[in-house]
């Protein structure tokens, strides 16, 4: 079991709405990178930090945003929900790019 | 651009035999890969890391192995259980940081 956790375990939410998920890192990791997993395929990279500062960011939208806070730990912040967000949230923690990632188990997320 | 293939999609071999779960990468400017387990609806559990000047990785029961030069990987299981029945998911790091993912190969051991 890694020490990336990750809360809350489920979400539903309606479309328009706003949500924000949360990352606590494994101890002495300063890199936190967000995917997003839907039904049946593999995760897609949202973005990355890396000490506070966003450090790669793959091919979403703006209302996809994120905070790493001093600790290390991370929030996801998803505005005006649409349907196809709903998904599996990942977030990965690590001691640096290209060094091994630790996931947590997920946020569920559904949109109605 | 990057794509990965993991090939088969789905396998069922019967407890006790030995296989070899295939990754694809388009593009062999990568830092490393990956090997990972998911259970269903469950987050990924790191399996194996191969760095781009290495050849291969072990663990156990596992191996896995890396030919950056034709965009090939190899994740061989021994001696296969029930308790590994999962999906398998490769995954290489590029220059920008990102992992970028197979869709995995879904494996079911059967008692």
């Amino acid at each position: 079991e890694t020490g990336v956790t990750q809360s809350p375990t489920h979400l539903i939410k309606t479309r328009g709405q706003q949500v924000t998920l949360r990352c606590s890192s494994q101890s002495g990791h300063n890199t936190v990178s967000w995917y997003q997993q839907a039904l049946g395929q593999g995760p897609q990279f949202i973005f990355q930090y890396y000490r506070e500062e966003e450090n790669g960011r793959g091919n979403f939208p703006p209302r996809f945003s994120g905070l790493q806070f001093p600790n290390y730990s991370s929030e996801l912040n998803v505005n005006a929900l649409e349907l196809d967000d709903s998904a599996l949230y990942l977030c990965a923690s690590s001691a640096g790019a290209w060094t091994e990632a630790f996931f947590g188990q997920g946020t569920r997320l559904t949109v109605v | 651009k990057q794509e990965v293939t993991q090939i088969p999609a789905a396998l069922s071999v019967p407890e006790g035999e030995n296989l070899v779960l295939n990754c694809s990468f388009t593009d062999s400017a990568i830092y490393n890969l990956q090997w990972f387990r998911q259970d269903p609806g469950k987050g990924l559990t790191s399996l194996l890391l191969i760095q781009s000047s290495q050849r291969e990785q072990t663990s156990g029961r596992l191996n896995a192995s890396l030919d950056k030069s034709s965009g090939r990987s190899t994740l061989y299981i021994a001696a296969s259980q029930p308790g590994d029945s999962a999906t398998y998911l490769c995954a290489v790091e590029d220059s920008n940081y990102q992992l970028i993912w197979g869709a995995g190969t879904k494996l079911i051991i059967k008692p």
